[in-house]
């Protein structure tokens, strides 16, 4: 399977735990992305890197959160000390580098759930 | 002014009909612009891109106005298989970054 992955694919943790997320994009996608999705909404942009440099972060990434993308190759997102409103949908997507906007493909999904 | 604004439906439709979905934007600016389809626990998935007055993929129709900044999408002939959630998302002019996705459009095709 030669899609974005992502790992694990379901996450329960006790309010004030750490988490880490990681995201496999499609090999030579040099644009990393990281998403949210709550129920009833669409995803909302968390963070972006090209190669390993993070370019860009919503402020929605608070204090809390932290991600990495270390060899320009797969990235992990960490929450540390969760919070019920953590639950959520956290989507990794990847692009090309080939124009100003090309097209993001999804991976499946770590979906969150903070007790 | 949301960035991106959607109904969100439910839009219940019988097999066969044509349906359509509207989403307005607030940049201006912005280009081009996505139809995602999402189904139920699942990932997002590109659908159609739309990058001039619009476009065409089978029973599915793209179109931009960007005098009124919105961009509708048509399915005719609907099937079981596109009930869904349809994103209408604009990507961030400039570099390319995000991508701001609605609220989605949920479309269930009956029987």
């Amino acid at each position: 399977d030669t899609g974005v992955s992502q790992n694990p694919r379901h996450k329960i943790t006790k309010r004030g735990q750490n988490v880490t997320f990681r995201c496999d994009p499609i090999s030579e996608h040099n644009r990393l992305y990281w998403y949210r999705q709550t129920l009833g909404q669409g995803p909302e942009f968390l963070t972006y890197f090209q190669n390993e440099a993070q370019l860009e972060k919503s402020r929605l990434l608070s204090d809390r959160f932290s991600a990495e993308r270390p060899k320009g190759s797969f990235s992990t997102l960490e929450i540390q000390r969760t919070e019920q409103g953590d639950s959520a949908m956290y989507l990794c997507a990847s692009s090309p580098t080939r124009g100003v906007q090309e097209t993001q493909y999804f991976g499946p999904g770590t979906r969150l759930l903070v007790l | 002014r949301k960035e991106v604004e959607q109904d969100p439906g439910p839009f219940n439709v019988p097999e066969g009909a044509t349906v359509a979905f509207n989403c307005t934007y607030s940049n201006s600016a912005s280009q081009s612009f996505f139809w995602y389809r999402q189904d139920c626990r699942k990932e997002p998935k590109l659908l159609m891109s739309v990058y001039s007055s619009g476009n065409e993929d089978g029973r599915f129709t793209a179109q931009l106005n960007r005098a009124s900044q919105y961009i509708s999408l048509l399915i005719r002939d609907s099937k079981l298989s596109d009930s869904a959630t349809y994103l209408c998302v604009v990507p961030n002019t400039g570099t390319a970054s995000k991508l701001t996705f609605g609220t989605g459009t949920r479309l269930q095709v009956t029987l």
